[in-house]
């Protein structure tokens, strides 16, 4: 079946350390991912997808088919980085076309 | 493009109420999702529409719960009656065809509080 998982529920860090949200996936086809981000009580936004292979505000993140996965990964975190993050699988085919969320990643960056 | 939009914003409302949530998608956007939001569960997929029919509804739980989708650019959520565990955020999100390599778009959200 296919699922996302994102096994840490909360990550703490301080201003200017190294972040890695971690995502897992599971998919027997060719995967699409992508990571949203969600400020405090905003909507959803995406924030990047593997196919496009850019940095969106310093973050970056890796397929990695080998280990199935998609994790999340920026050098010097800061205060605005705070944020609920959600990484995607997207299945289409057909009719089909949705996405599969992780339960998220609360990111906390402290001062 | 104003993006997709949501009403209301906020909802109060009595268990056992009919509630009713509204969304406009992206206008070109042939999918239109609804999707329920809490700290417990995340984010859950409840119905996807394309071209204004339902084709996933496996994420509905339970009869209370309805969607609409009468024309491209509204659809609506319905919950009858409503449950004080139907409190959540409730965020539609839309987006274009699937062959195309584009993502969902989403609303603000609407938070349903039920007493």
């Amino acid at each position: 079946a296919q699922r996302v998982t994102q096994p840490e529920k909360l990550l703490s860090v301080f201003k200017g350390a190294p972040v890695e949200l971690k995502c897992n996936y599971s998919y027997s086809g060719s995967p699409e991912l992508f990571w949203y981000v969600q400020y405090s009580r905003q909507r959803l936004q995406l924030l990047l997808r593997h196919i496009s292979r850019e940095s969106i505000k310093g973050f970056t993140a890796d397929l990695n088919k080998g280990e199935t996965s998609f994790h999340l990964k920026k050098p010097f975190a800061q205060e605005e980085d705070s944020a609920m993050y959600y990484c995607a699988l997207r299945l289409y085919g057909g009719a089909t076309n949705k996405l599969i969320f992780g339960t998220g990643t609360l990111l906390a960056v402290q001062p | 493009d104003a993006g997709v939009i949501q009403s209301p914003r906020h909802e109060v409302t009595e268990m056992g109420q009919e509630v009713t949530l509204r969304c406009k998608p992206i206008s070109g956007h042939d999918y239109l999702f609804w999707y329920r939001q809490t700290m417990m569960r995340g984010l859950e997929l409840l119905i996807y529409f394309n071209n204004n029919v339902p084709i996933d509804d496996s994420g509905m739980p339970e009869d209370r719960f309805s969607a609409k989708m009468p024309n491209a650019s509204f659809s609506t959520l319905k919950i009858q009656p409503s449950e004080p565990r139907d409190s959540a955020v409730y965020f539609c999100a839309s987006s274009r065809p699937a062959a195309s390599t584009d993502t969902q778009y989403f609303g603000p959200g609407t938070r349903l509080t039920v007493l």
